[in-house]
């Protein structure tokens, strides 16, 4: 089945740029997810990316995809202290699977 | 806009009762899933509903068991509640499943612990 990897822990100052990454192994997923979680709510879907394709951009947000190596990150431009929250990269067809989440600490 | 929206958002259960969590979306989706999410891991996935009128085992179905009762509603039962079924549960649901990958959306979450 499908493995995804991601760092635990990220800490940027608010304006700096933040980039998240993730290694999957499944090369049969056909879409692959950005989740943003904040305490005690639930998953917010904040982009995703076609398998084949390299880059998304979606205002401050960069989805880069390198198909050979399975890596797949997230860049948010200009951090603010509003986008600390936990970041769950997945991947799937059917069904996801998830990785455990960055989490992302903004210091003002 | 309501969504996805699971009831109910909290719960406290001794060991050994039996509880359904309830789960609806207002989205016309036509897939809908059952995870949950424990400290410091992701999510995994319970068991998942393609369509109207079917279910399938996702990675953890052991202790639970699931119910598609319309397009709208996807029920997760605990028969017999174990201490290791503490957790947070989500609910989802996408346009389809499989090969067209529409994204998922989530509920708030039911907040489950058992004694």
């Amino acid at each position: 089945g499908e493995d995804v990897e991601q760092s635990l822990f990220l800490s940027v100052r608010e304006g700096d740029s933040s980039v998240i990454n993730c290694t999957y192994t499944d090369s049969s997923s056909t879409y692959l997810y950005w989740y943003k979680q904040e305490p005690g709510a639930g998953l917010q879907l904040l982009t995703y990316i076609f398998s084949n394709m390299d880059m998304k951009q979606d205002q401050r947000l960069t989805v880069l995809l390198n198909k050979k190596d399975k890596h797949l990150s997230l860049r948010i431009a200009d951090t603010q202290t509003g986008d600390s929250a936990i970041y769950f990269c997945a991947a799937g067809r059917r069904a996801l699977t998830f990785g455990s989440g960055t989490r992302l600490q903004v210091q003002p | 806009n309501a969504g996805v929206t699971q009831t109910p958002k909290f719960q406290v259960l001794k060991t050994g009762q039996s509880m359904t969590l309830q789960c609806a979306q207002d989205m016309n989706h036509n897939s809908m899933y059952w995870y949950r999410q424990d400290p410091g891991m992701g999510l995994r996935l319970i068991y998942y509903s393609a369509s109207e009128g079917t279910t399938d085992k996702g990675e953890v179905p052991n202790g639970y068991n699931v119910s598609r009762l319309n397009k709208r509603e996807f029920s997760l039962r605990l028969e017999s509640a174990a201490p290791s079924q503490t957790s947070v549960y989500f609910c989802a649901s996408s346009e389809v499943s499989g090969s067209r990958g529409q994204p998922q959306h989530f509920g708030d979450g039911t907040r489950l612990s058992i004694l």
